[in-house]
């Protein structure tokens, strides 16, 4: 079965450059959400979109941004790159159900990012 | 405020036991999801099981079952059988909501290593 694709696997970066996170969701599922895992750390959230329309924020700096385009990927922007930002970045894809159910979703591989 | 406790930072265990890892967790809200991920050293976050709260039965998936305790707010993973390759980091999570896109929210997992 198809799971959530993120690209690229590994990047690394200097500080002060930007970069692109890719994740492409299961296909139909329409809710995407961004997380951020530094090490020795559990999963935080960034920013979610559902049918394209950010649907909630989370911890997410300034200096970050993100879309969902019209074939629902999604794609998450860094700029000014900081080494604190190297962390591995999580996309998770999910569908939505009836109202008052909760639903399941599936992570991607992840994106590790390193700046140096 | 943490809305999800895992109290046990790691344990060990034998091969071929059964583990069972806490979480619990904390919402005011009646229509929410409980979810487990395995998240191994490699980095990708595996999706292993999940509760919704409105469902009657403990959920199941194979060796993983999910040992729920709606009035307590808990909702442990029993692992059965222990293998090797369950060695990793386990996270239980929740989403909460009659939203069914809401943000996850982690525990700060649980590091199982699974001995011969």
């Amino acid at each position: 079965a198809a799971g959530v694709i993120q690209s690229p696997r590994h990047l690394i970066k200097e500080k002060r450059e930007t970069a692109t996170l890719k994740c492409y969701p299961i296909p139909r599922h329409d809710t995407v959400y961004w997380y951020q895992q530094g090490p020795g750390q559990d999963p935080q959230f960034l920013i979610s979109f559902y049918e394209k329309m950010q649907s909630d924020k989370g911890s997410i700096p300034d200096r970050f941004s993100a879309q969902q385009f019209s074939d629902y990927h999604s794609e998450l922007n860094m700029s000014s790159l900081e080494l604190g930002d190297s962390a591995l970045y999580f996309c998770a894809s999910s569908l939505v159900a009836g109202r008052g159910r909760n639903t399941e979703a599936f992570f991607g591989q992840g994106t590790r990012l390193t700046v140096v | 405020a943490q809305k999800i406790t895992q109290t046990q930072p790691g344990m060990f265990v034998q091969e071929k036991e059964a583990v069972t890892l806490d979480c619990t967790y904390d919402t005011s809200d009646p229509s929410y999801g409980l979810f487990w991920y395995k998240q191994p050293s490699s980095g990708e976050m595996i999706f292993l099981i999940y509760q919704g709260s409105y469902d009657q039965q403990n959920a199941t998936e194979g060796r993983y079952s999910l040992n729920f305790q709606k009035a307590r707010k808990s909702a442990n993973l029993v692992i059965s059988a222990s293998q090797l390759g369950d060695s990793a980091m386990y996270f239980c999570a929740m989403r909460e909501g009659t939203d069914s896109w809401g943000k996850f929210q982690f525990g700060a997992g649980t590091q199982v290593v699974v001995t011969p």
